[in-house]
């Protein structure tokens, strides 16, 4: 079975740029989730998906960040205009279920963001 | 609002020693606690879960206990191999049940 896959693996950026990151999650697997993780801290829940509806979207930084999961499959997570604090592993999950008392979390290798 | 911590941040130990990773919560009513490895530049990996009525879980030489009322869960290595360096993290479900609240990790290191 193949696992989440994610691209790209690196990006450097300036300040001020943008920068999309995309996930294919497991085949089945209806829900989604994108997660930001800081050098030296735990990944943190930026947005997820049941299916192509949002489910908690109450970290994302509505004013510079998008996420879109078209057709309840692949998903896209951007970011206009970069800040340098946006420095960080942009990490996707996913579950065959919404409920994480039930179920277990796969994640991607992630995405490794430098703004410089 | 539900806080994870770890302790140590950063451990190294000789190979072969058993050694323990410390996990506390601050809101006891979770459903189940996770357990995760990280290797550098590598996504994150499922060691153990533990559900809420469940006290612990064995998986090979990784044991993970439970006490929900102190807070408190431990993560048991015994007869640590180089190849288990890696960064820990213990996790629980946030009280929605969306998403994953993470500590910030144990960083290990076994020398041979």
């Amino acid at each position: 079975e193949a696992g989440v896959a994610q691209s790209p693996r690196y990006k450097i950026i300036e300040k001020r740029q943008s920068v999309a990151f995309w996930c294919n999650p497991i085949s089945g697997h209806a829900t989604l989730y994108w997660y930001q993780q800081i050098l030296g801290q735990g990944p943190k829940l930026l947005i997820q998906f049941q299916n192509n509806g949002v489910v908690d979207d109450s970290q994302l930084p509505k004013d510079r960040f998008s996420a879109e999961r078209l057709k309840g499959v692949d998903s896209t997570l951007k970011i206009q205009p970069a800040k340098l604090e946006d420095s960080a592993v942009y990490l996707c999950a996913s579950s065959l279920v919404r409920d994480t008392g039930k179920n277990i979390q796969y994640f991607g290798a992630g995405t490794r963001l430098s703004v410089l | 609002k539900q806080e994870v911590t770890q302790i140590p941040a950063a451990l190294s130990v000789p190979e072969g020693e058993n050694l323990v990773l410390n996990c506390s919560f601050t809101d006891s009513a979770i459903y189940n606690l996770q357990w995760f490895r990280q290797d550098p530049g590598k996504g994150l990996t499922s060691l153990l879960l533990i559900q809420s009525s469940q006290r612990e879980q064995t998986s090979g030489r990784l044991n993970a206990s439970l006490d929900k009322s102190s807070g408190r869960s431990t993560l048991y290595i015994a007869a640590s191999q180089p190849g288990d360096s890696a960064t820990y993290l213990c996790a629980v479900p946030n009280q929605a049940g969306t998403a994953l609240i993470f500590g910030k990790g144990t960083t290990l290191s076994v020398s041979s």
